[in-house]
């Protein structure tokens, strides 16, 4: 079965600094890949996804991800985080049967 | 679109009871997930339908929880007995497309058995 690895389970930053998520999944073939966030007390929001094509995926509230594929990598990046990136960032695999696994979350906190 | 409709957002209950979650998927999706959150295990895929026929519920727990879909827009999660280790968040997603598509989820009932 697929495993999604996010070694980093809770990160602190103050506001302007970079940010970079860490995330890492088992399989080998082809993949879709997503980012989700979890604001405090709302539901779950897709921040991006990467089908196929360009490795380097734009999302909203400029959010990217890069997507390594000899690395089984997706790491999600923002240059400068604000107090309202304060939220769990989820990452997602889907191996293409609607199965999606999702890694164990990182809590973001932003300090202002 | 209303999105992803969940009922109720809070329930609490007490141990041995039935408790019963609703979800009502995004008009024209094809393809329901139900997903349990907790502090301990993170997010965890239950049970997915599409087309309202099971396909992998290889999630679900144990026997106490059934769940089914009777027509493409309305779903249960049932949990009878319930027991206090059930207390989490039980999100519903859907999505368009019979292959991977993107998830949207509904708001989640927060369980608490007491």
């Amino acid at each position: 079965a697929q495993s999604v690895s996010q070694h980093n389970h809770h990160v602190i930053l103050s506001e302007a600094a970079s940010l970079e998520l860490g995330c890492n999944y088992s399989y080998g073939g082809t993949v879709n890949l997503f980012w989700y966030v979890q604001y405090p007390g709302q539901h779950l929001q897709l921040l991006l996804k990467y089908f196929s094509g360009d490795p380097l995926v734009k999302g909203i509230k400029g959010f990217e991800a890069e997507f390594i594929k000899s690395k089984f990598s997706f790491n999600l990046r923002k240059p400068s985080v604000q107090w309202s990136d304060t939220a769990e960032y989820f990452c997602a695999v889907n191996e293409g049967f609607n199965k999606f696994y999702f890694g164990s979350g990182t809590k973001l906190n932003v300090k202002p | 679109d209303a999105g992803v409709i969940q009922s109720p957002r809070h329930e609490v209950t007490e141990m041995g009871q039935e408790v019963t979650l609703r979800c009502k998927p995004i008009s024209g999706h094809n393809s329901l997930f139900w997903y349990r959150q907790t502090m301990m295990r993170g997010l965890e895929l239950l049970i997915y339908f599409n087309n309202n026929v099971p396909i992998d519920d290889s999630g679900m727990p144990e026997d106490r929880f059934s769940a089914k879909m009777p027509n493409a827009s309305f779903s249960t999660l049932k949990i009878q007995p319930s027991e206090p280790r059930d207390s989490a968040v039980y999100f519903c997603a859907s999505s368009l497309g019979v292959s991977a598509d993107t998830q949207y989820f509904g708001p989640g009932t927060r369980l608490t058995v007491l």
